[in-house]
C-alpha cells in the first residue's frame, strides 16, 4: 500500500499569515496515464472533507488563489497564505493513483 | 450535485448493517464511487470502491465482510457491512469524483 506521511501534525499560524503542509508518499503517484492523482482537502469540525485542491495544483470551484498546490512524483507540498479564520481545521492529503486509496494522517491548522 | 447517506445505527459485533447512498445531481450510472470512513476523532479512512460497470476493490480491512454495490435504476450506492467489528465504529461517507461526499452516516458497534 501507498504510504502518505503529512508533516507538521499540527500547526501554528497567526492570521494574515503564511503556510505549508508536506506530504510525502512511498511510491511516485504517476499514473500510467500520465496524470498524478494526489488531492487535498480540508475538514473543518463536524463537516464533511472539502476539496481544494485536485491533481497536484489545480484549485477546485470556489477556492481562493490562497490556497496553492505543488509538487510531483513523491513530493508534495500545499501552501497557504493570508490565513483566514475558516482555513482552521485539519488538511488531509490523498492519493488516488493506486489501490488501495490511501491519506496522510492530518495537519491541524490552529490559531496562534 | 447531492449525496445523502442513511443506514447507520448501533449495532452489536458480529451483525449487519446496510448503508445506503441516494444521488443526484449527476448521471449516477456513468460514475465510479467510494466508501471512506472516520472512526471518531481519526482520520480518513478508504473503504471501497465500485466502478460504473460494477467493478469493486476493497480495502484489506474490509474485504470478506463489506460489500459495495449499485443500483442505477435508483441512482443509489450501497455498503454492505457484515461480521462488524469495534474497529469498525466510524462516520462513513459516500463519495463521487473526489470532490463530493455526502455528510455522513454513523456506525457504532458495541455490545
Amino acid at each position: 500500500d501507498v504510504v502518505m506521511t503529512q508533516t507538521p501534525v499540527s500547526l501554528s499560524v497567526s492570521l494574515g499569515g503564511q503556510t505549508s503542509i508536506s506530504c510525502r508518499s512511498s511510491q511516485s503517484l504517476v499514473h500510467s496515464d500520465g496524470n498524478t492523482y494526489l488531492y487535498w482537502y480540508l475538514q473543518k469540525p463536524g463537516q464533511s472533507p472539502q476539496l481544494l485542491i485536485y491533481k497536484v495544483s489545480n484549485r477546485f470551484s470556489g477556492v481562493p488563489d490562497r490556497f496553492s498546490g505543488s509538487g510531483s512524483g513523491t513530493d508534495f507540498t500545499l501552501k497557504i497564505s493570508r490565513v483566514e479564520p475558516e482555513d482552521l481545521g485539519v488538511y488531509y492529503c490523498y492519493q488516488g493513483t493506486h489501490y488501495p486509496r490511501t491519506f496522510g494522517g492530518g495537519t491541524k491548522l490552529e490559531l496562534k | 450535485v447531492q449525496l445523502v447517506e442513511s443506514g447507520g445505527g448501533l449495532v452489536q459485533p458480529g451483525k449487519s448493517l446496510k448503508l445506503s447512498c441516494s444521488a443526484s445531481g449527476f448521471t449516477f450510472s456513468s460514475y465510479g464511487m467510494h466508501w471512506i470512513r472516520q472512526a471518531p476523532g481519526k482520520g480518513l479512512d478508504w473503504v471501497a470502491y465500485i466502478s460504473s460497470s460494477s467493478g469493486t476493490v476493497y480495502a484489506d480491512a474490509v474485504k470478506g465482510r463489506f460489500t459495495i454495490s449499485r443500483d442505477n435504476a435508483k441512482n443509489t450506492l450501497y455498503l454492505q457491512l457484515n461480521s462488524l467489528k469495534s474497529e469498525d465504529t466510524a462516520i462513513y461517507y459516500c463519495n463521487y469524483g473526489f470532490a463530493y461526499w455526502g455528510q455522513g452516516t454513523l456506525v457504532t458497534v458495541s455490545s
